[in-house]
């Protein structure tokens, strides 16, 4: 079965630092990829996705992730966070096609000024 | 309508009772999932329907939970004899289904947070 592993609990940054969140896949085949944001209150959102084509992809908000096949690695950047950014952060996963998206424990990114 | 649209809220209940849980899709979703999302964690697959039929239901804890959509468009979480450990958020989220390249995104709605006493 598929799973996903996020390392990192709780991150603490202050404003402007650089950010960096992992994601680790343990599935072979071909995947599409994805981080989700939710926001205190508010319902998740997706940030960006990958599915095919360059392994660096651009997300909303200056959030970029880049896919390492080799390393089943799908890793969240920013390279500079705002207080906004606080949220929680969630890596997913799903087999090409129809099966559903797993997703792994998230993140929880605190900002401080 | 515009998202996903979820009722209720907040659903509190006493342990031993029955509870629904509704979704309405974004208009033109094939595709509906429920996922149970408990404090700490990430979303946790429930069920998945592609159209009226559920497609894969392999989430669902027990018999205990159920989960419709007859007409292909809302559906409903049900719940019998709830326990205190079926406190959770029950989250809903649509996606155009698996034809035309579909690449499986997911649009949730806020959620119904359920809490058994």
């Amino acid at each position: 079965a598929q799973s996903v592993s996020q390392h990192n609990h709780h991150v603490i940054l202050s404003e402007a630092a650089s950010l960096e969140l992992g994601c680790n896949y343990s599935y072979g085949g071909t995947v599409n990829l994805f981080w989700y944001v939710q926001y205190p209150g508010q319902h998740l959102q997706l940030l960006l996705k990958y599915f095919s084509g360059d392994p660096l992809v651009k997300g909303i908000k200056g959030f970029e992730a880049e896919f390492i096949k080799s390393k089943f690695s799908f890793n969240l950047r920013k390279p500079s966070v705002q207080w906004s950014d606080t949220a929680e952060y969630f890596c997913a996963v799903n087999v090409r096609g129809n099966t559903p998206l797993v997703f792994g424990k998230g993140t929880r990114l605190s900002v401080i000024a | 309508g515009a998202g996903v649209s979820q009722t209720p809220s907040n659903k509190v209940t006493e342990k031993g009772k029955y509870v629904e849980l509704r979704c309405d899709p974004i208009s033109g979703h094939t595709a509906l999932y429920w996922y149970r999302q408990s404090l700490g964690q990430g979303p946790e697959f429930l069920i998945y329907f592609q159209g009226t039929g559920a497609a894969d239901d392999s989430g669902l804890p027990n018999d205990r939970f159920f989960a419709v959509r007859p007409e292909g468009s809302v559906s409903t979480l049900k719940i019998q004899r709830t326990e205190r450990g079926d406190s959770a958020v029950y989250l809903c989220a649509s996606s155009l289904g698996t034809s035309g390249g579909n690449t499986g995104e997911l649009f949730f709605g806020e959620g119904s947070r359920l809490t058994v006493l």
